[in-house]
């Protein structure tokens, strides 16, 4: 199995666009998860999917903060407009619900907003 | 408010030495707590799981051991190693509800 791929690896923008990040979890994992990690707050859950379905997204910032998942393979993490306290790294993580809620991460996506 | 603190953010040791990280935690009942790595560059990585009911766990080098009632978990490396260097998090989790993670220890093993 690949693992959990996310891209794009690095985005460099300016304030004011909009940004999307993309996950593709495992294979038969149904639990998707999107986090945020900075030096200042470590790393950060933003929203969880259960089944394609948000179940708590109260990690997430701001109304410019918005996920997505339309089918089991694949998610989406939108903000817009992007603001410089934003960039940090987001990752995706999947999970099995008979492994005790073990997460598999992605590599990450380092976003820059300047 | 939930709040997990590790020891310390970064823990230098001597390879050949026992490293122990620390993960402690308040308002927060966990059924399960975890310990990840994370290398630079990339995501963490599952390492352990211990139940509450459990009293310690181990493989291979590592052994975590979890006590609710100091809401304290330790996590050991024998004989370390330069390649165990990386950042460890500990993670608090209460059946998928309020899954948390740690701020992380960077444990530096030097040579």
């Amino acid at each position: 199995d690949a693992g959990v791929i996310q891209s794009p690896r690095h985005e460099v923008t300016e304030m004011g666009q909009e940004v999307t990040l993309r996950c593709k979890p495992i294979s038969g994992h149904n639990s998707l998860f999107w986090y945020r990690q900075t030096m200042m707050r470590g790393l950060e859950l933003l929203i969880y999917f259960n089944n394609n379905v948000p179940i708590d997204d109260s990690g997430m910032p701001e109304d410019r903060f918005s996920a997505k998942m339309p089918n089991a393979s694949f998610s989406t993490l939108k903000i817009q407009p992007s603001e410089p306290r934003d960039s940090a790294v987001y990752f995706c993580a999947s999970n099995n619900p008979g492994s005790k809620n073990i997460q598999y991460f992605g590599a990450g996506t380092r976003l820059s907003v300047l | 408010s939930q709040k997990i603190e590790q020891n310390s953010e970064a823990l230098n040791i001597q390879e050949g030495k026992t490293a122990t990280l620390t993960c402690n935690y308040t308002n927060y009942s966990p059924a399960y707590l975890q310990w990840y790595r994370q290398d630079p560059g990339r995501g963490p990585v599952f390492l352990l799981l211990i139940r509450e009911n459990e009293k310690e766990k181990r493989k291979e080098r590592l052994k975590v051991t979890f006590d609710t009632t100091l809401k304290q978990s330790l996590f050991h490396i024998t004989a370390s190693q330069p390649a165990d260097s990386a950042t460890y998090l500990c993670a608090l989790d209460n059946y998928g509800q309020n899954f948390v993670f740690g701020p992380g220890t960077r444990l530096s093993v030097l040579p």
